[in-house]
């Protein structure tokens, strides 16, 4: 079974800092990963995946991403945050092969503070 | 660029009623995939069709159920609706033909069902 852990459900950042929302994740075999941002009364906006290759993955936004096979990670990170970067932020996986459906992590809301 | 539209947006209903809510996928996308978000809650698989059949089935209750037509739009059809319905209703598209974004799903705004 797949499952994904974001170990905290807020996070505080100021504005300018850098941040980093944390994913672990539980997959048999080689996993696709995914975050996604969800602002207030939207949808899921897509940020970025990792699929295979290099580790560090860039998304929108500004955005990127460290894939780590040893320690099952997949944590997004931002070097200076905005405050328009508030949001709730969820981490997905899912198994290859097929068009298999995702696996949400509880989420994680981001308040950049200015 | 176009993308995944559901309808309606808002749903208020009464216990034990019906409900039918629809989803467009991004042209040319060939799967789609439901998901319901209850409040404070992260989105749960309910059920995904490739091609007009059943892809995978997940959490979906006996009283739900879906289907998706030839012009690839979908339809989640509600019955005997309960409180414990009151969710956000995610309809995602992919398409898995194109090797390059095959993998990712684009999600709608979603549908907000309020069960009084």
């Amino acid at each position: 079974a797949q499952s994904v852990a974001q170990p905290e459900d807020q996070v505080n950042v100021a504005e300018g800092n850098p941040l980093t929302v944390k994913c672990t994740y539980s997959v048999s075999g080689n996993p696709y990963l995914f975050w996604y941002v969800q602002y207030p009364n939207r949808g899921l906006q897509f940020l970025l995946k990792y699929i295979t290759g290099d580790n560090l993955v860039k998304g929108s936004y500004g955005f990127e991403a460290e894939f780590n096979k040893s320690q099952t990670s997949f944590h997004l990170k931002k070097p200076s945050a905005l405050v328009s970067d508030s949001a709730l932020y969820f981490c997905a996986v899912r198994s290859r092969g097929g068009n298999t459906p995702l696996v949400f992590g509880k989420g994680t809301r981001l308040s950049v503070i200015a | 660029a176009a993308g995944v539209i559901q309808s309606p947006r808002h749903l208020i209903k009464e216990k034990r009623e019906t409900a039918t809510l629809k989803c467009y996928p991004i042209p040319r996308h060939d799967t789609v995939y439901w998901y319901q978000q209850g409040p404070g809650q992260d989105p749960q698989f309910l059920i995904s069709f490739y091609e007009k059949m059943q892809s995978d089935k997940g959490s979906i209750p006996d009283r739900f159920s879906a289907q998706q037509f030839s012009d690839y739009h979908s339809e989640l059809n509600m019955s005997s609706l309960e409180l414990g319905d009151s969710a956000l209703y995610f309809c995602a598209s992919s398409i898995s033909r194109t090797s390059g974004s095959r993998d990712t799903q684009y999600f709608g705004p979603g549908t907000r069902l309020t069960v009084l």
